[in-house]
């Protein structure tokens, strides 16, 4: 157990559609991290935030967006979904903004969306 | 076009036995490199966080070396057990602003 919790574990979900995706982090841990992980592109990195500000961006499309709050917890938003956005979505977390050395990232178990 | 390649993409080992596979990656921009463990059906767990030339980090039995001006790193497996068969996975994080994930070598060790 990482100590990052993400919720929904899964969610099925029609075409067309907006849902939203929780995480967690560990506590103490200011930096969380997006990523999709899908059959046909491995795992890629959307979007990072530390802090409550946004600190980099990856491939993230245009109809999905982050946000995270007071309390460090933070939601991925996907609307306009498409089939292809069927993938897991995991969350991560680290303590510091930037890659030091040390900085490790905690992933949570995963969303899974299914979008039929 | 930024591509990270993994070699070899699986590799079957006996217990045992030592390993070591490759991460290919661009030497402009570079950031630091992550290496990840991935297990079937669990989420992937940090392995190392590198980001100097030269760089050399040890986990008990894995450790891994880091080549930034050519663009490689390696992670070596010492004495592998059946508990390390994984997915192990590196991403190269350029600029300080993308991280950029490889495919994957699939390591499976047999008793």
């Amino acid at each position: 157990d990482s100590g990052v919790t993400q919720t929904p574990k899964h969610l099925i979900t029609a075409t067309g559609q907006r849902v939203t995706l929780r995480c967690s982090p560990r506590s103490g841990d200011l930096s969380v991290y997006w990523y999709q992980q899908s059959l046909d592109q491995g795992l890629q990195f959307l979007i990072q935030y530390y802090n409550g500000e946004e600190r980099a961006k990856g491939n993230i499309l245009e109809r999905f967006s982050a946000q995270q709050f007071p309390d460090l917890h933070s939601e991925l938003n996907l609307s306009s979904l498409e089939l292809g956005d069927s993938a897991l979505y995991f969350c991560a977390s680290s303590v510091l903004g930037g890659p030091a050395v040390d900085n490790e990232q905690f992933f949570g178990p995963g969303t899974r969306l299914t979008v039929l | 076009i930024l591509n990270v390649e993994q070699s070899p993409q699986s590799l079957h080992v006996q217990e045992g036995d030592s390993t070591n596979f490759t991460c290919s990656f661009p030497s402009s921009n570079f950031y630091a490199l992550h290496w990840y463990r991935w297990e079937t059906a669990k989420s992937p767990e940090a392995l190392f966080v590198m980001t100097l030339n030269g760089d050399e980090k040890k986990k008990g039995r894995i450790s891994a070396t880091l080549n930034t001006k050519e663009g490689y790193s390696y992670l070596y497996i010492k004495g592998s057990q059946p508990e390390d068969s994984a997915t192990y996975l590196c991403a190269y994080l350029y600029n300080n602003n993308d991280m950029r994930f490889g495919a994957g070598t699939r390591l499976t060790v047999k008793p």
